[in-house]
Order: C-alpha cells, then sequence, then structure tokens
C-alpha cells in the first residue's frame, strides 16, 4: 500500500546535465500533477496529466518535459538542468484532496 | 496578485492552545478548499477538503469558508506538539488543479 511513490529522493546535478524523475501511484488514479516546492513560493504546478497519454503545462513549465506512457507513472525530465531548478520536486495524484509523494531534493551546481 | 496569499508566521503558541490559520484567494470560480500539513523534509498531507461556504469539523480540526470575504480559515482545538507543522491550504481550479499558499509554519510548545 505505497500510495505515490518518487524516486530519487535525492540528487545533485551539474548545471547542463539532464535527468529524469520518477513517480509511480498504484491508487488508480486518472490525475497526476508534478509541483516544485521553493522557499516562501509554495508549491506551485510544473506540468499535470489527466489520464495516460496525456500532459499539461503548469504555472512553471518551462527547462521540464513529462511524459505518462502508463497510468500508474509520470516522469519529469529536466533537458538542461540550471541552478534555477534547485529546488524540491513533488509529485501528486488524485481527484479532489491529493495524495503527495516524500519528494525529490534537487541541488544543480 | 498570487491565486492564494498566505501569511507565513512563524506562529508561537503554547499547547492547548486554540490556533487560527488564515488564507486569502482571489478567483470565486471555484469553491473547493484543502488544507495540508507538512512535517519538515516531508511531502504534504490532507488535513481537510471543504465546498463552498460554512464548516466542516473532524477531531480537533476546523475548515471555515467565507465566500463573501474570499477568506478561508483552519482551527486547531487543544494544540499538541505534535501539531507543530506547516499548514498549506490551497483553491481548486479545473482540471483539479489546485493552487497553494506559501505555508504557515506553527509551532506547539510544550
Amino acid at each position: 500500500n505505497a500510495g505515490v511513490t518518487q524516486t530519487p529522493k535525492f540528487r545533485v546535478l551539474k548545471t547542463g546535465q539532464s535527468m529524469t524523475l520518477l513517480c509511480a501511484q498504484d491508487m488508480n488514479h486518472e490525475y497526476m500533477y508534478w509541483y516544485r516546492q521553493d522557499p516562501g513560493m509554495g508549491l506551485r504546478l510544473i506540468h499535470y496529466s489527466v489520464g495516460e497519454g496525456t500532459t499539461a503545462k503548469g504555472e512553471v513549465p518551462d527547462g521540464y518535459n513529462v511524459s505518462r506512457l502508463k497510468k500508474q507513472n509520470f516522469l519529469l525530465g529536466l533537458e538542461s538542468a540550471a541552478p534555477s531548478q534547485t529546488s524540491v520536486y513533488f509529485c501528486a495524484s488524485g481527484t479532489g484532496g491529493y495524495t503527495f509523494g516524500s519528494g525529490t531534493r534537487l541541488t544543480v551546481v | 496578485q498570487k491565486e492564494v496569499e498566505q501569511d507565513p508566521g512563524p506562529l508561537s503558541v503554547p499547547e492547548g492552545a486554540i490556533v487560527s490559520l488564515n488564507c486569502t484567494y482571489s478567483n470565486s470560480a471555484f469553491q473547493y478548499f484543502m488544507w495540508y500539513r507538512q512535517y519538515s523534509r516531508k511531502g504534504p498531507e490532507l488535513l481537510m477538503y471543504t465546498y463552498s461556504s460554512g464548516n466542516k469539523e473532524d477531531g480537533r480540526f476546523t475548515a471555515q469558508v467565507d465566500k463573501s470575504s474570499k477568506y478561508i480559515s483552519l482551527f486547531i482545538r487543544d494544540s499538541q506538539p505534535s501539531d507543530s507543522a506547516t499548514y498549506l491550504c490551497a483553491r481548486g481550479g479545473n482540471f483539479n488543479k489546485f493552487y497553494f499558499g506559501s505555508g504557515t509554519k506553527l509551532n506547539v510548545k510544550p
């Protein structure tokens, strides 16, 4: 009964490197979301998906790409990491109230 | 203007106190709201989910929505040190997207 699982939990990247964050949910939810959380800024929506094979932009999509090839998985990619992408990334799923994952702490140096 | 405004605190209260956490929102088109609790270095966890105006109670927690003033509140009765966390309010939007406040940090002192 895992809920929402995010991997990795921590990562340090050099500027210009790429990486993929994985979110997996076992609750059969159609809707999935990627947020970033920064001090004083709260949670801001990066991208979201309303079902398998669909993706859409949120508030702060620049520099990120996503894919939802399987209903249970939602991937967030950073094409060329920048220091401004240093943040804590949360995946969430559900309708009505969300279930959040435990987060990925990413530092770009 | 941000969709949801929230005082960042920190708010420090003695154990047993009644805590009032507040947010204001700007868009009245969607009338459902959530309150989340987030412990340090953890993901947010859902506390309360409310529609429209009025009160909703769950144990020591009461969520209140005032549509006329675009104000949402969370009250915690008999606060405990374990309630020390950051509390996030959020307003619903289309496609079940939610807009979050920046969070209020609460410290309940034993």
